[in-house]
């Protein structure tokens, strides 16, 4: 079956430095892909997603870039703060695929 | 504005027990899904609705059932609870385009 991979599962950064996770998906009709941001104890959130008609989106301290030829996308994460500490998870949607997860990448930020 | 809620928080079983995870959503998306959430694996896909009175298996079916007979609300059911069901339980609502809205979550004890 289809699905979507994600590096790294963990990620230690300097607070005030940059993080990068990335994901690569099997589905080329793919065309949504979304980053969810769990913090302890409770449900994923969505903080940013990309269209495949775009290459690159960008909402204050996070962006994405997606290389659909290669079938993977990034998120990155500038100026890290310690609120940024959580688990993110990359996801890939198409109308038959519907939505899949990657499994996810717990975000430490040191003080 | 609720958003997607989830009842019960929190409960323990016994093996063979059954019990209904009830997920409530007052945003009128069509689609609603139920996931399970294990250390490491990320999140796998239970059961999924894509409107009133419909239901489809996902990954991870076997062990559960669901019923969707009013369109906000969208009921897991456990017939004979087994320790390997021990996780935590999110819903989310979908609109259509792939955005995901997370409940809370349910964490589940079988003993």
């Amino acid at each position: 079956g289809e699905n979507v991979e994600q590096h790294p599962s963990t990620l230690s950064v300097q607070e005030g430095d940059s993080a990068v996770i990335k994901c690569t998906y099997s589905d080329s009709a793919s065309n949504y892909f979304p980053w969810y941001k769990q913090e302890l104890g409770k449900g994923p959130q969505l903080i940013i997603d990309i269209r495949s008609n775009v290459g690159e989106k960008k909402d204050q301290r996070i962006a994405v870039t997606l290389n659909k030829t290669a079938k993977h996308f990034s998120l990155h994460i500038t100026e890290t703060q310690p609120e940024d500490s959580a688990v993110y998870f990359c996801a890939a949607y198409s109308s038959a695929s519907k939505i899949i997860f990657g499994s996810g990448t717990r975000l430490s930020i040191r003080p | 504005n609720a958003g997607v809620t989830q009842t019960p928080k929190f409960r323990v079983l016994k093996t063979g027990q059954s019990m209904t995870l009830l997920c409530a959503q007052d945003m009128n998306h069509e689609y609603m899904y139920w996931y399970r959430q294990d250390p490491g694996m990320g999140l796998r896909l239970i059961h999924y609705s894509v409107g009133e009175g419909t239901t489809a298996k996902g990954e991870v079916p076997d062990g559960y059932n669901v019923s969707r007979l009013k369109k906000q609300n969208f009921l897991l059911g456990l017939e004979s609870a087994a320790p390997s069901q021990t996780s935590v339980y999110f819903c989310a609502t979908d609109t259509l385009i792939g955005t995901q809205y997370f409940g809370p979550g349910t964490r589940l004890l079988v003993l």
